[in-house]
């Protein structure tokens, strides 16, 4: 099966500084990739869509100066928290597409102090 | 728009006993069905899915679901929950690009 790599998987940062995910289709060409959030105990909230070579669509709600998104190759995509605040902690999932099927990575648990 | 939601939040059963989680959704046109399993602190993992065909479909760790057009249905059963079961199951509909995700039950496996 597909799969879809996420780095790093743990992050603790301090408030005011960046912080960059990368999510990577180690095995196929993703023109489309999906980032996520889940807050403790919630489901799955789509943050933004991420295609290749264009710029990511965000969902209502989401900051795109805060959440920056970049998909610069077909096998990767990077979300970077900019000036995080403790708010901001959370599990950040991403996902690729192939076809209708979303191939989803291990998830990056980000942690501002 | 699309919905989907999962009316229990939280399930005990115990070990060897049978399961359902029920999932409903909205969608406007032929849907496309998951059940993903989550365990704490880590990323989904597909157990079925549902694209066209027969209704009752076969998934990994002994899962299955069936899809009832007539009641915008789709909920996952298992004949016999093991300990490692435990965990936090999403049904998710969609197709590609637009792809929704219920809020999650929850299930506690007793000894």
């Amino acid at each position: 099966g597909a799969v879809v790599s996420q780095h790093p998987s743990r992050v603790i940062c301090k408030s005011g500084t960046s912080v960059k995910i990368e999510c990577r289709s180690l095995d196929f060409q993703a023109t489309t990739m999906f980032w996520y959030r889940q807050f403790p105990k919630q489901s799955l909230m789509l943050m933004a869509t991420s295609n290749e070579g264009s710029k990511a669509t965000y969902e209502q709600g989401v900051e795109k100066d805060k959440f920056l998104i970049n998909h610069a190759s077909l096998t990767l995509s990077t979300l970077t928290v900019t000036s995080a605040h403790p708010e901001d902690s959370s599990f950040y999932i991403c996902s690729a597409t192939r076809g209708d099927d979303q191939f989803f990575g291990p998830g990056t648990r980000l942690t501002v102090l | 728009a699309q919905s989907v939601t999962q009316p229990d939040i939280h399930i005990t059963v115990s070990e060897g006993a049978s399961l359902e989680l029920r999932c409903n959704y909205s969608y406007g046109a032929t849907p496309y069905l998951f059940w993903y399993v989550q365990s704490p602190g880590q990323g989904l993992q597909l157990l079925l899915k549902y694209f066209s065909g027969d209704t009752l479909v076969q998934g990994i760790k002994g899962f299955e679901a069936e899809f009832k057009r007539s009641q915008s249905s789709f909920n996952l059963r298992k004949p016999s929950v093991h300990w490692s079961d435990a965990a936090e199951y999403f049904c998710a509909v969609g197709r590609g690009q637009n792809f929704v995700f219920g809020p999650g039950t929850r299930l506690s496996v007793l000894p």
